[in-house]
């Protein structure tokens, strides 16, 4: 079973919009933290957000915002007025276990800002 | 320094070559990984080193030969490599633990001809 899913593949929005890119993740751990990475282009991770389990509070960072549901298990990522450099694709990930070794990335969303 | 560097940034190279892709960090992170990430998918875990000790292999082919020499340095060997090996592969370190997250490198893109 995917640990973690990212319904949509491939999102395209015209520059200035709000875009929000959904993730939904399993586990059967009380602990676990999950992060957002994003990979434009050149092709390198940039680390973005991690969140844990226990804290719910939703993070604005600039025009990015998350906002994290344990109920529905959802850790969703909105980008605010998209700008052009937001191209990229966004991967969130979940990592669970003792020594956080058990790390899953969900398939991504290749998000593509049209100027 | 916060940074994962790999080296080298490209590599083509033949079926019946044999080279090594190289991950430094200097953050003090004690575990190491290498992922492989072929087009629009994520990237797909090899190894994981921790403490310099193996610990985790995905089933790897041993085409691919992992070597931690020290704390800092992680290599990955590669030999009588496939044309479907093609790929991105990316290095990334994180403190031991759970839930730090990985810092990861720019990766290596190699091409098997």
């Amino acid at each position: 079973a995917q640990k973690v899913t990212q319904a949509q593949t491939e999102i395209s929005v015209v520059e200035k919009e709000d875009v929000t890119l959904d993730c939904v993740y399993e586990t059967r751990d009380t602990t676990y933290y999950l992060f957002w990475y994003k990979q434009p282009p050149s092709g390198e991770l940039v680390f973005l957000i991690r969140r844990n389990s226990f804290d719910e509070q939703n993070e604005i960072s600039g025009r990015y915002s998350w906002n994290f549901q344990k109920s529905t298990s959802s850790f969703n990522f909105t980008i605010t007025a998209s700008q052009v450099v937001d191209s990229a694709v966004y991967f969130c990930a979940l990592s669970e276990g003792y020594t956080g070794n058990q790390f899953y990335f969900g398939t991504g969303t290749s998000l593509t800002v049209i100027p | 320094d916060t940074e994962v560097t790999q080296t080298p940034k490209h590599l083509v190279m033949g079926m019946t070559n044999k080279k090594s892709l190289k991950c430094e960090q200097h953050m003090g992170h004690r575990a190491m990984y290498w992922y492989k990430q072929k087009a629009k998918k994520p990237p797909e875990l090899m190894f994981v080193y921790s403490y310099e000790k193996l610990s985790i292999n995905e089933s790897v082919p041993s085409r691919f030969s992992p070597e931690c020499p020290n704390s800092s340095l992680l290599n990955l060997h590669l030999h009588a490599l496939q044309p479907e090996d093609s790929a991105l592969y990316l290095c990334a370190s994180s403190q031991s633990g759970q839930g730090y997250g990985y810092t990861f490198g720019s990766g290596t893109r190699l091409t098997v001809v």
